[in-house]
């Protein structure tokens, strides 16, 4: 069964340091999403991006997020200088088509910003 | 007024017992009604995804919509232990793309 997968499981960084996350959706997905829950809150969406641009952010996704599609199956979320408070998981999800499709999740990124 | 809307529980029912979860949302316009079971530190899982108003059945999981009260459900029959989890409600709202999702239900099935 085709799944979203995400690396790594976990990633440790200090205060300040660029992180890059990654993921690969499911491969004739067309909506790609990342989300991030912090310990004991809800999921909260950052961002979503189809056609090889972002099609809609939060508030949360500011200056220091981006997201990249470099080579047709890879999606990643770059922090550019981390910040205690973007300790989380973060989640990369797939949707096949605009209308009546599911969005699938992968396992998750844990980041540790110290 | 939040825009997707779920009691946080804990909501404790006997094994074999009907679980009954309740989620609310604010946009009329909203379309896509989705449920996902959260374990601990893992991620979303899709049980359950409905569009038209009315129940949909899934094995042992029953989404019901009514988009006149804004209002979606999700019952699970023959609770097991195994089905104790967080249960995420989420909804795209207005005419995006973008999931959002309620705080979740905290389910917890007693032997």
């Amino acid at each position: 069964e085709p799944e979203v997968t995400q690396t790594p499981s976990h990633q440790v960084t200090q205060m300040g340091q660029e992180v890059i996350l990654r993921c690969v959706p499911i491969s004739n997905h067309l909506y790609f999403y990342w989300y991030r829950q912090i310990l004991g809150q809800k999921v909260e969406f950052l961002v979503s991006f189809y056609n090889n641009e972002i099609s809609e952010k939060s508030e949360i996704f500011d200056d220091q997020f981006s997201v990249e599609r470099p080579d047709g199956s890879n999606f990643t979320l770059k922090i550019r200088s981390t910040k205690l408070e973007d300790s989380a998981m973060y989640f990369c999800a797939s949707r096949g088509a605009k209308g009546n499709t599911e969005a699938f999740f992968g396992q998750g990124t844990r980041l540790t910003v110290v | 007024q939040k825009e997707v809307e779920q009691n946080s529980g804990p909501l404790s029912v006997p094994e074999g017992a009907i679980a009954s979860l309740n989620c609310t949302y604010s946009d009329r316009v909203s379309q896509s009604f989705f449920w996902y079971r959260q374990y601990s530190g893992k991620s979303p899982e899709l049980i359950m995804s409905i569009y038209s108003n009315g129940d949909k059945e899934d094995g042992r999981f029953t989404a019901q919509l009514n988009k006149a009260s804004q209002y979606v459900s999700l019952l699970i029959r023959d609770s097991q232990p195994s089905d104790s989890a967080t249960y995420l409600c989420a909804v795209i709202l207005r005419a995006g793309n973008m999931l959002t999702f309620g705080g979740g239900t905290r389910l917890m099935v007693k032997p």
